[in-house]
């Protein structure tokens, strides 16, 4: 049973490049989040996927976008790439629907921006 | 505004002792509370998690403790052993619109020694 898979795992950029990470969920997930982990700092929410919408968001700019696909995968990307958007990018899933359910993180994606 | 407060970056045990990691949060809507641990190079892995309704949850030698007036939660692991050496956040989550976001601490160091 795979968990939760993210790629690439290391990635550089230039400033004001774009950029696209991917994340497939544990199976039988229906719902993907996204999370922004700097450095000596908690996750922080980005959004969050569920039926191919995003049905909540955190506090991060437009440049910021996300997609769903029929098949639970996930697309982060990132618009005008800043020096400060070097972060360590988790993608975590889960069961939607009612009550509480465990979320599961992948091994996130490193990206640098110089 | 941190909703999720880890007030000790780092904490040493000696191996064998208990540990205990504490987590003090501000928002009175919370209704679950998780902890994750997390190695370098690795995503968030679930730990134990508490519901608001409840004062203690206990999984073998982990034990999460919720005080829910003074709006403080603690991790307890007895006995520690060196593989527990790692960073330990503490999450937060409310239903909001139908979906689970989890307001992350800062996390704690955890070093066991032999």
């Amino acid at each position: 049973d795979a968990g939760v898979t993210q790629s690439p795992t290391h990635l550089i950029k230039t400033r004001g490049q774009q950029v696209t990470l991917r994340c497939s969920p544990k199976s039988g997930h229906d719902t993907v989040s996204w999370y922004q982990q700097a450095l000596g700092q908690g996750p922080q929410f980005i959004f969050q996927y569920y039926e191919e919408e995003e049905r909540q968001r955190g506090n991060f700019p437009d440049r910021f976008s996300g997609h769903q696909f029929p098949n639970y995968s996930s697309e982060l990307n990132v618009n005008a790439l800043l020096l400060g958007d070097s972060a360590l990018y988790l993608c975590a899933s889960s069961l939607g629907g009612p009550g509480v359910n465990t979320i599961y993180f992948g091994e996130g994606s490193w990206l640098t921006v110089v | 505004d941190q909703q999720v407060k880890q007030n000790s970056p780092s904490l040493s045990v000696q191996e064998g002792r208990i540990s205990i990691l504490n987590c003090d949060y501000t928002n009175s809507m919370f209704d679950y509370f998780l902890w994750y641990k997390k190695y370098p190079a690795e995503g968030p892995t679930f730990l134990i998690s508490i519901s608001s309704i409840k004062d203690k949850n206990e999984d073998g030698r982990f034990t999460v403790f919720l005080n829910k007036s003074a709006k403080h939660l603690s991790l307890h692991i007895v006995p520690s052993q060196p593989g527990d050496s790692a960073v330990y956040f503490c999450a937060a989550s409310f239903t909001q619109g139908g979906s689970e976001k989890l307001v992350f601490g800062k996390g704690t160091k955890l070093t066991v020694n032999p």
